[in-house]
């Protein structure tokens, strides 16, 4: 059973505030990851963490940031939000096992974000 | 740019069926492929991880396969039930950085 969190679950927000999604697990994995999926579309990864203090860029730009300041969290934060950034926001862990194999990725259940 | 490629985008079947999801990749140093569940407006649920390494994995009534060479996945589903009803989806794994490459998922509904 995946331990990975994610809230809140839903927020409509006006555009131009700034807001922070929460993603937290309690599996002691090294790797998180953010993906934005819009709907009927596939998923895209925004950034990932290899483990604290580091972060990167995915494969979609996003005007989002994120921090690793502890393991079992990676926030993302936009500080300005607008109609465009109006997704379902998902957060994803995984840990390296021996050898450093990449492992199964277990996925939180998914912030659907709103902005008017 | 690698691709992940899923047919059909939607099924529809009678339950009882016995049914086969695609799944075709571009990424030749593939590390892994991973298949997943997700329910209207849900997270992912992860259904069968692959190692490059290995040929199948099976759980229950699932059995997913990995041909490396032709760049290609099949995810089983046996008797399928009603609460089969979801979308699938596949995902590559880099070999470099262990991030995921998705598809855009196939849709599956089981009558009844």
């Amino acid at each position: 059973e995946a331990d990975i969190y994610q809230t809140p679950r839903y927020l409509v927000i006006g555009t131009g505030k700034k807001i922070t999604l929460e993603c937290s697990q309690t599996m002691g994995h090294d790797k998180m990851y953010w993906y934005q999926q819009d709907p009927g579309m596939e998923l895209h990864l925004i950034h990932y963490s290899y483990g604290v203090n580091s972060t990167e860029k995915g494969d979609l730009s996003s005007e989002s940031t994120v921090s690793r300041i502890r393991t079992e969290h990676f926030p993302l934060t936009l500080e300005s939000a607008r109609p465009s950034h109006t997704s379902q926001y998902l957060c994803a862990s995984s840990d390296t096992g021996l050898a450093g194999v990449y492992n199964e990725q277990f996925f939180g259940p998914g912030t659907r974000l709103t902005v008017l | 740019k690698q691709e992940v490629t899923q047919i059909p985008a939607a099924l529809s079947v009678p339950e009882g069926e016995n049914l086969v999801l695609n799944c075709s990749f571009t990424d030749s140093a593939i590390y892994n492929l991973q298949w997943f569940r997700q329910d209207p407006g849900k997270g992912l649920t992860s259904l069968l991880l692959i190692q490059s390494s290995q040929r199948e994995q099976t759980s229950g009534r699932l059995n997913a396969s990995l041909d490396k060479s032709s760049g290609r996945s099949t995810l089983y589903i046996a008797a399928s039930q009603p609460g089969d009803s979801a979308t699938y989806l596949c995902a590559s794994g880099s070999s470099n950085t262990g991030k995921l490459i998705f598809g855009q998922g196939t849709t599956l509904q089981v009558k009844p």
